[in-house]
């Protein structure tokens, strides 16, 4: 059981140019979530996903796209870089109890970008 | 609207000594509290939450917090500090919806 895993660990991207982040998750969570870490400012909700086929826009989702195609699966798009987009970011799922969410969220590693 | 507000972005304590690190809160609605812990180049691992029941939460590696509703705090503690509680701390809120507010951080040194 793996729990959460994210790749890339860390990337290099010029200004302008598109990446992929993966987000996979084993346990069969419904809920995904990808936020961004910057100094001072906490976690920042980017985008998130209630269940398989479905992605809700966060409180910073200029400038990224998502897609969960499959359920243990979250994808995070960037078109097209901008340095302000260099930051870390992480993948965090809950699951849920019968229809009851609960409350933990699990997070991956990360994924440090940095965007020149 | 809901928020956290951790006080102090950095804390510095020796080695043995107590650990205080503070989270107030703003929740129209009664509040699940959470503490996080991020270790460097890591991701973020429960250390404890509140969700009902007794206010004093007791979570791994000896750190308990306690949720006062008066003073709208859930402020984090461990008696004695150790060199691998050195990290960054996260004080997060949820009110049974889909979305956790989580503070600015705390990053805990601990001397020797």
């Amino acid at each position: 059981n793996a729990g959460v895993t994210q790749t890339p660990k860390f990337r290099v991207l010029k200004t302008g140019q598109s990446m992929t982040l993966l987000c996979a998750q084993d346990m069969n969570h419904e809920y995904m979530y990808w936020y961004r870490q910057d100094p001072g400012m906490g976690l920042r909700l980017i985008h998130y996903s209630v269940g398989e086929g479905t992605t809700a826009k966060g409180e910073v989702p200029d400038g990224y796209n998502v897609s969960r195609l499959k359920k243990q699966n979250f994808l995070l798009g960037l078109e097209s870089a901008a340095p302000s987009q260099t930051s870390v970011y992480f993948c965090a799922s809950r699951w849920t109890s019968g229809r009851i969410l609960q409350e933990t969220q699990y997070f991956g590693p990360g994924t440090r970008l940095l965007v020149l | 609207a809901q928020s956290v507000t951790q006080l102090g972005s950095h804390v510095s304590v020796s080695e043995g000594a107590l650990v205080l690190l503070r989270c107030n809160y703003s929740s129209s609605v009664p509040p699940y509290l959470f503490w996080y812990v991020q270790y460097p180049n890591q991701g973020l691992q429960l250390l404890l939450k509140y969700t009902t029941g007794a206010t004093l939460v007791k979570g791994i590696n000896g750190f308990e917090a306690e949720f006062k509703k008066s003073e709208t705090s859930f402020h984090l503690t461990k008696p004695s500090a150790h060199m691998s509680d050195a990290a960054e701390y996260f004080c997060a809120l949820n009110t049974g919806g889909f979305k956790t507010i989580f503070g600015a951080g705390t990053r805990l040194f601990v001397k020797a």
